[in-house]
């Protein structure tokens, strides 16, 4: 069953602290999206990517950083310099960039807390 | 500045109602709208996506609208069901732009 895995589901992060989430997809999309839901907020697109070794800035990326070294994983780190971590983040993928049409499938969110 | 509204907030219907939920937006030029639903702590579900030459598209009992020139959309649902509970995105793309403009969502709730 071809889709998008995200883990942990939940996760804690002590002050001063980088945390690595995890999105792994198989549906051999090659682009990659990261966004970050507050509550009664829209979605807000963090980082994204079109190819391997390749990505982009979104509206909020300032605190995070991604990588891109397999088509089928893209690591998001929330580092210590994101002084309000606490969010559900929600990867995704679509077949490409640029065919606007096509739909994003979303992987089930890991929500991020501060200890 | 892009933005895309969803009326109302929030929703209560009972079971085996019909419901319409709204979308108005501002992105110009456009491309394409998305209804989303997502269930509570889970990643949001494509229901369906209108491009500018589209005025409906349906999905089982889930029936998108789509008026271009008043920049509105609306997402109709007939006999609701409990499984329908949960949050609406409505999400809009610009002509030429790889983002997408969320809306903040509407919260529907079914009872029995």
């Amino acid at each position: 069953d071809g889709g998008i895995t995200q883990s942990p589901k939940y996760l804690f992060r002590k002050e001063g602290q980088n945390v690595t989430l995890s999105c792994e997809q198989n549906l051999n999309h090659d682009a990659m999206y990261w966004y970050r839901q507050d509550p009664g907020q829209g979605l807000r697109l963090i980082y994204y990517s079109q190819i391997v070794n390749d990505f982009q800035k979104g509206d909020i990326a300032e605190g995070y950083s991604v990588s891109r070294e397999k088509k089928e994983s893209f690591p998001l780190t929330v580092t210590s310099a994101q002084k309000n971590p606490t969010a559900f983040y929600l990867c995704a993928s679509s077949i490409d960039l640029r065919v606007g049409n096509q739909p994003q499938h979303f992987g089930d969110g890991t929500r991020l807390s501060i200890l | 500045k892009n933005q895309v509204e969803q009326s109302p907030q929030s929703l209560i219907i009972l079971e085996g109602k019909n419901c319409t939920l709204q979308c108005n937006y501002t992105v110009s030029p456009f491309s394409n709208l998305r209804w989303y639903k997502q269930d509570t702590g889970r990643g949001p579900v494509s229901l369906t996506i209108m491009t500018f030459s589209e005025n409906t598209k349906s999905n089982g009992r889930y029936t998108a609208t789509l008026d271009a020139d008043t920049k509105q959309s609306s997402l109709h649902i007939t006999a609701s069901q409990l499984s329908d509970s949960a949050s609406y995105i409505c999400v809009v793309t610009g002509a030429g732009s790889y983002q997408l403009t969320f809306g903040k969502g509407t919260k529907l709730s079914v009872i029995p």
